[in-house]
C-alpha cells in the first residue's frame, strides 16, 4: 500500500519554464489537495479537488493550474515558473481513519526556480 | 481573518515532558489537528480534538478548549526521535485545514 506518491522529488527550473507535478493515491479518496510549504509559514492551499473531474482554488492559486482526470491522480502545473514559486510542494488526500477525517501526505517535491 | 499561532522553536531534554501550545482563530470550527513533520519529510497525523478535554495516545496527549481557541500537545518521556516540527491545524467551516507555521522541537541528550 503506497499511500500518496509524488513525482518528481526534486526539480530545478529556469524562470519561464513549465512543468507538471504528479500526485497519485491508492486509497480511493475523493478529496485531494496541493499545498506549498515555505520557511516560517504554514502549509498554504493552492488548489484542491472534491472528486474526479472537479477542481477548486485554494488560498494561493495564482500561477498554478490543476487537473483531476482520474480519481487517483491530481496534477499540478506551473505554466511559466517564477522564482517566487521556489518551495516545497506537498500533495495530500483525505479519508476516514475510524471516525476521523485525516489528510495523508506525499513525500513532497522540492522545486527551485532560478 | 483566520490565524493559527504556535511558538517557532522549543528545546527540551531527553526523558522530560514538553507542552507545545497553539491558539487558533478560524471561520467556523470542525476540529483541531496535530501533525508531526521530521526534517525533509511529509507531515504525519498525530491527533485530533473536536470536543473540549484531553485525548491521550501513548506518550502523546492533546488538549482542546474551544471557548479559549486553545490547544496543546503534550509529549512525555521525550526521545531523540521526537526531534521534529509539530504542526497545529484548525479545520474551518468549509472543512479546510488552516495551518500554523509549526514548532520546531529540539531534543538534547
Amino acid at each position: 500500500n503506497a499511500g500518496v506518491t509524488q513525482t518528481p522529488k526534486f526539480r530545478v527550473l529556469k524562470t519561464g519554464q513549465s512543468m507538471t507535478l504528479l500526485c497519485a493515491q491508492d486509497m480511493n479518496h475523493e478529496y485531494m489537495y496541493w499545498y506549498r510549504q515555505d520557511p516560517g509559514m504554514g502549509l498554504r492551499l493552492i488548489h484542491y479537488s472534491v472528486g474526479e473531474g472537479t477542481t477548486a482554488k485554494g488560498e494561493v492559486p495564482d500561477g498554478y493550474n490543476v487537473s483531476r482526470l482520474k480519481k487517483q491522480n491530481f496534477l499540478l502545473g506551473l505554466e511559466s515558473a517564477a522564482p517566487s514559486q521556489t518551495s516545497v510542494y506537498f500533495c495530500a488526500s483525505r479519508g476516514l481513519a475510524g471516525e476521523v477525517d485525516i489528510q495523508y501526505f506525499g513525500a513532497g517535491t522540492r522545486l527551485s526556480v532560478l | 481573518g483566520q490565524n493559527i499561532d504556535q511558538p517557532t522553536e522549543m528545546t527540551a531534554t531527553e526523558g522530560a515532558i514538553v507542552q507545545i501550545n497553539c491558539t487558533y482563530q478560524t471561520s467556523g470550527f470542525n476540529g483541531l489537528f496535530w501533525y508531526q513533520q521530521h526534517a525533509g519529510e511529509a507531515p504525519t497525523f498525530l491527533s485530533y480534538n473536536v470536543l473540549d478535554g484531553l485525548e491521550e495516545k501513548g506518550r502523546f496527549s492533546s488538549f482542546l478548549s474551544r471557548s479559549k481557541g486553545y490547544s496543546y500537545l503534550l509529549l512525555k518521556e521525550l526521545q531523540m526521535k521526537d526531534s521534529a516540527s509539530y504542526l497545529c491545524a484548525s479545520m474551518d467551516s468549509n472543512y479546510q485545514l488552516i495551518w500554523g507555521a509549526g514548532t520546531k522541537l529540539i531534543i538534547k541528550p
